[in-house]
C-alpha cells in the first residue's frame, strides 16, 4: 500500500530534550514536506527536500532540522524544544512534476512541557 | 506570495442537505492546481478533490464537487446530500505549478453535520 509512514503518532517531552520525528513513504518520491498545524493557522510547512541532500526551509523552519540521507526518509530534528513547538505535525511527499497533491502521514501530536 | 482565505470558520448543515464552502486565493501565476483536503477527528489529511487551473471544467468525485472561478480566484466546494461522515476540519490548498513549491493551505473551515 502507498503510504506515509510517520511514527511516534503521540509525543510528551520536555524542554531542551532533543527529539527525533520519523517520516517514510514508500512511493519513490522525490519532494517530502514537514508541516506543522495549530488552531487558526492550518498548516504551515517547516522544511522540504527536493531530493536526497536537498532540503530548504519553509514558513517556519526556526528550531527545526531535517536531513535527506535517503530518498525514502525525512526526519525532523528538534535539537531543544521548547512549549511553542507544542503541534501537530505532518509528513507528506509528492512525485516532481506531478499534479495529485500531498499524500500525508498520520500525524505527530507533540507536547512539550 | 500566493495566499489562501477561508472566511468560513465554521459551517453547519443537517442530512441530505446540500453545504458549499468557500475559498478565495491570491496568486500571479496562470498555471497552478488547487484542492480540497478532509480532516476527520482522526486527524488524517484526505484528499477530497483537486482542480488543474487550465481546465475550464469543474472537478466532480462522487457527491463532492467546486465551483472553480479563475478569474475572481475563487475555489469553492460543493457537498451534496450530506453525510454525517462528512463532519470535519476542510481545507482548501493552492499549489504553483513550478517545481519545489510548496502546498499552501487556508486556514480551514470546521463542517458539523446534524441528523
Amino acid at each position: 500500500e502507498a503510504q506515509v509512514t510517520q511514527n511516534p503518532r503521540y509525543l510528551i517531552t520536555v524542554t531542551g530534550k532533543k527529539l527525533t520525528v520519523t517520516c517514510s513513504q514508500n512511493m519513490n518520491h522525490e519532494y517530502m514536506s514537514w508541516y506543522r498545524q495549530d488552531p487558526g493557522l492550518g498548516l504551515r510547512q517547516i522544511y522540504y527536500s527536493m531530493n536526497v541532500e536537498v532540503t530548504d526551509k519553509g514558513d517556519v523552519p526556526e528550531g527545526y532540522k531535517v536531513s535527506r540521507k535517503e530518498k525514502r526518509n525525512f526526519p525532523l530534528i528538534l535539537e531543544s524544544p521548547s512549549p511553542n513547538q507544542t503541534s501537530l505535525y505532518f509528513c507528506a511527499s509528492t512525485a516532481e512534476g506531478g499534479d495529485y497533491g500531498y499524500t500525508f502521514g498520520s500525524g505527530t501530536r507533540l507536547t512539550v512541557v | 506570495a500566493q495566499t489562501v482565505t477561508q472566511s468560513q470558520p465554521e459551517m453547519s448543515v443537517q442530512e441530505a442537505e446540500t453545504v458549499t464552502l468557500s475559498c478565495t486565493y491570491d496568486t500571479s501565476e496562470s498555471d497552478y492546481y488547487l484542492f480540497w483536503y478532509k480532516q476527520p477527528p482522526s486527524r488524517q489529511m484526505i484528499l477530497v478533490i483537486r482542480q488543474e487551473a487550465y481546465k475550464q471544467q469543474n472537478a466532480t468525485e462522487n457527491r463532492f464537487s467546486v465551483n472553480f472561478q479563475k478569474a475572481a480566484k475563487s475555489f469553492s466546494l460543493k457537498i451534496s446530500d450530506s453525510q454525517l461522515g462528512d463532519a470535519a476540519m476542510y481545507f482548501c490548498a493552492y499549489r504553483s505549478s513550478q517545481a519545489g513549491t510548496a502546498l499552501i493551505f487556508g486556514k480551514g473551515t470546521t463542517l458539523s453535520v446534524s441528523s
